[in-house]
């Protein structure tokens, strides 16, 4: 197991409905990033958060948005749900290492369907 | 976009090594090789990942090609639970990219 908790698990959301997805990071680990990942296709990028700032940001817009708290647990919000945002999301979380991207240690993700 | 090219699928029986290709031509000198793999329903877990050097560790090995444009992921005897999805990433220090990965099937 990773130590990456995610929650919650499953979730169904109507069109126009705004949700929030959680993540709890491995202990010690201060950079948290979030991926969007469609039924048959790799992850995608969403976004990063190092210690509470955003430290890079993929191709979705800014409906998109996140959180990291001072324990580095985080939040992904989306608002304006769409049809097209059903998917799995995945939160990563990793330990800051200069000049590499590192080991990312994912969750489960969380499966969120937009009716 | 992937900075790198994978096999959609491959099949392996039981107890061979697994050897999965990865082509990745542009990748430039400080960028490193990952792998991840995903089976069906979980969040994908790291494998292993090198800058030059081959690497091992108590899942697989990795050889990179002395020009560093491909390399292979070796699963030395590939069991059923290595049924997955195993993706190649290139990655300096910016965020990873997946991208389809190869779909390995490990047949009885």
């Amino acid at each position: 197991e990773t130590g990456v908790t995610q929650s919650p698990t499953h979730l169904i959301k109507t069109r126009g409905q705004q949700v929030t997805l959680r993540c709890s990071s491995q202990s010690g680990h201060n950079t948290v990033s979030w991926y969007q990942q469609a039924l048959g296709q790799g992850p995608q990028f969403i976004f990063q958060y190092y210690r509470e700032e955003e430290n890079g940001r993929g191709n979705f817009p800014p409906r998109f948005s996140g959180l990291q708290f001072p324990n580095y647990s985080s939040e992904l919000n989306v608002n304006a749900l769409e049809l097209d945002d059903s998917a799995l999301y995945l939160c990563a979380s990793s330990p800051m290492v200069r000049g590499a991207t590192g080991e990312l240690f994912f969750g489960e993700g969380s499966r969120l369907t937009v009716l | 976009d992937a900075k790198t090219t994978q096999p959609p699928s491959m099949d392996c029986a039981e107890g061979r090594a697994a050897n999965l290709p990865c082509n990745h031509s542009t990748i430039s000198g400080n960028e490193y090789v990952y792998w991840y793999r995903q089976i069906h329903s979980q969040g994908p877990q790291y494998i292993i990942h090198g800058l030059k050097n081959n690497e091992t560790n108590e899942m697989a090995s990795l050889i990179i090609t002395e020009d560093r444009k491909s390399s292979t992921l070796i699963l030395p005897h590939a069991t059923l639970r290595d049924t997955a999805v195993y993706y190649c990433i290139v990655s300096g220090n910016t965020p990873l990219v997946f991208g389809k990965g190869t779909r390995l099937s490990v047949i009885a």
